[in-house]
């Protein structure tokens, strides 16, 4: 029911390591996906999209990594910094619709 | 500036009414969107609009409308239909074509007492 997922996953990180952010998509048609931050309060933000027809993109400080074989998607990010501290959601989509699709998220909180 | 405004930030109400969220959009795109957002959860889908005068229901559109009579503005009302409002609502928008992102705006914490 609309009760389920209340509680975010989280993922803790030193400052200056690198984070791994995962998402397993639901949707073998999916072709198009898109990772977005949101710090607390705001609306999401735009980070890196990647299409499947790729496997690997990189942003500055940002790698996404997709494996359509297993419908996973992942998220790097190099040298994690405190304004990296937010709720990361990956979508999915399918070109031709208008509509995406968007995971639970992963809180990102980072230790000193 | 280019952007998606939604206003205002924090809205209180009593149960029972009906409250009407903005969204407005300067940045020409073609569809815009409504999401509820609950603690700990990810964004629902309430409904969208590819065009003017037309819109399409979500994953979650009872006890909710929209109208859109301009490509700028695209206004959600919650009615007194829905059965917990207590939410945040967030709009966006995205340009006509299938691998553009969604532009989000600030949102609106509704507080139904």
């Amino acid at each position: 029911g609309e009760s389920v997922g209340l509680h975010l996953p989280t993922l803790s990180v030193q400052e200056g390591d690198n984070s791994i952010i995962n998402c397993a998509y639901s949707n073998s048609a999916s072709d198009y996906f898109i990772w977005y931050k949101q710090e607390s309060g705001k609306g999401p933000q735009f980070i890196i999209d990647i299409r499947s027809n790729m496997d690997k993109r990189q942003g500055q400080r940002v790698t996404v990594l997709l494996n359509k074989t297993v419908k996973h998607l992942s998220l790097q990010i190099a040298a994690t910094q405190p304004g990296d501290s937010a709720v990361y959601f990956c979508a999915e989509g399918i070109q031709g619709a208008q509509k995406l699709v968007f995971g639970q998220g992963t809180r990102l909180t980072i230790n000193p | 500036d280019g952007g998606i405004t939604q206003s205002p930030k924090y809205l209180f109400r009593k149960e029972g009414q009906n409250v009407t969220l903005s969204c407005e959009q300067n940045l020409n795109h073609d569809a815009m969107y409504w999401y509820r957002q609950d603690p700990g959860q990810g964004l629902r889908l309430i409904y969208y609009s590819q065009i003017v005068n037309d819109f399409q229901k979500g994953d979650i559109a009872e006890g909710y409308s929209v109208s859109r009579e301009k490509k700028e503005s695209f206004p959600l009302t919650v009615t007194s239909a829905q059965k917990n409002p207590t939410a945040f609502y967030l709009c966006a928008s995205k340009s006509y074509g299938s691998y553009n992102e969604q532009f989000f705006g600030p949102g609106t914490r509704l507080t139904v007492l």
